[in-house]
């Protein structure tokens, strides 16, 4: 089965500690992009990539980091210095980096930091 | 700047009515946008895209209508059921880099 994997679900981390939630796709996907959600709020993007070894900041990347080594691999590390880590992250691909292909999305991970 | 504003109000409808959903935007000038649908917990799954030379598109009981000049796309799920209920989110591309930006939803809930 084909998809984006994201792990884990739910993931729970002291303030002043990194965290790296991990992103897999097996869909042979070009572009890859990490997405914060609050509630009410439309999904941010923080960080994409459209190539292997090659990644770009989205609107609100500060605090995070990212690594593009091998193509079906996105992770993206919460460090922190980002001020409000706490929220719902999404992980999505799509076959081209441009916003015409449909972007396949995975389950996501609740991040709560206290 | 760029904006995407959907209902702010979540939708409470009757099983068997049609939800009608806006998505109206500023400062764009998209060549297409698209649908996607988010259950509670879940990742966003993509429905539809439409081109702004489609008026409009239907996928078995959704229809997706696109007026640029009036900046508007209205989704429409006719015949609803309670497995309609869900989230849904319109996002449509920039245009300095072309990547897609997600309206904040709206939610419907459809009763039986």
């Amino acid at each position: 089965d084909g998809g984006i994997t994201q792990s884990p679900k739910y993931l729970f981390r002291k303030e002043g500690q990194n965290v790296t939630l991990s992103c897999e796709q097996n869909l042979n996907h070009d572009a890859m992009y990490w997405y914060r959600q609050d509630p009410g709020q439309g999904l941010r993007l923080i960080y994409y990539s459209q190539i292997v070894n090659d990644f770009q900041k989205g609107d609100i990347a500060e605090g995070y980091s990212v690594s593009r080594e091998k193509k079906e691999s996105f992770p993206l590390t919460v460090t922190s210095a980002q001020k409000n880590p706490t929220a719902f992250y999404l992980c999505a691909s799509s076959i081209r980096p441009s916003g015409f292909w449909e972007q396949y999305f995975g389950p996501g991970t609740r991040l709560t930091v206290t | 700047s760029q904006k995407i504003e959907q209902n702010s109000e979540a939708l409470n409808i009757q099983e068997g009515k049609t939800a009608t959903l806006t998505c109206n935007y500023t400062n764009y000038s998209p060549a297409y946008l698209q649908w996607y649908r988010q259950d509670p917990g879940r990742g966003p799954v993509f429905l539809l895209l439409i081109r702004e030379n489609e008026k409009e598109k239907r996928k078995e009981r959704l229809k997706v209508t696109f007026d640029t000049t009036l900046k508007q796309s209205l989704f429409h799920i006719t015949a609803s059921q309670p497995a309609d209920s869900a989230t849904y989110l319109c996002a449509l591309p920039r245009s300095n880099d072309y990547k897609l930006s997600f309206g904040a939803g709206t939610t419907v809930t459809v009763r039986a």
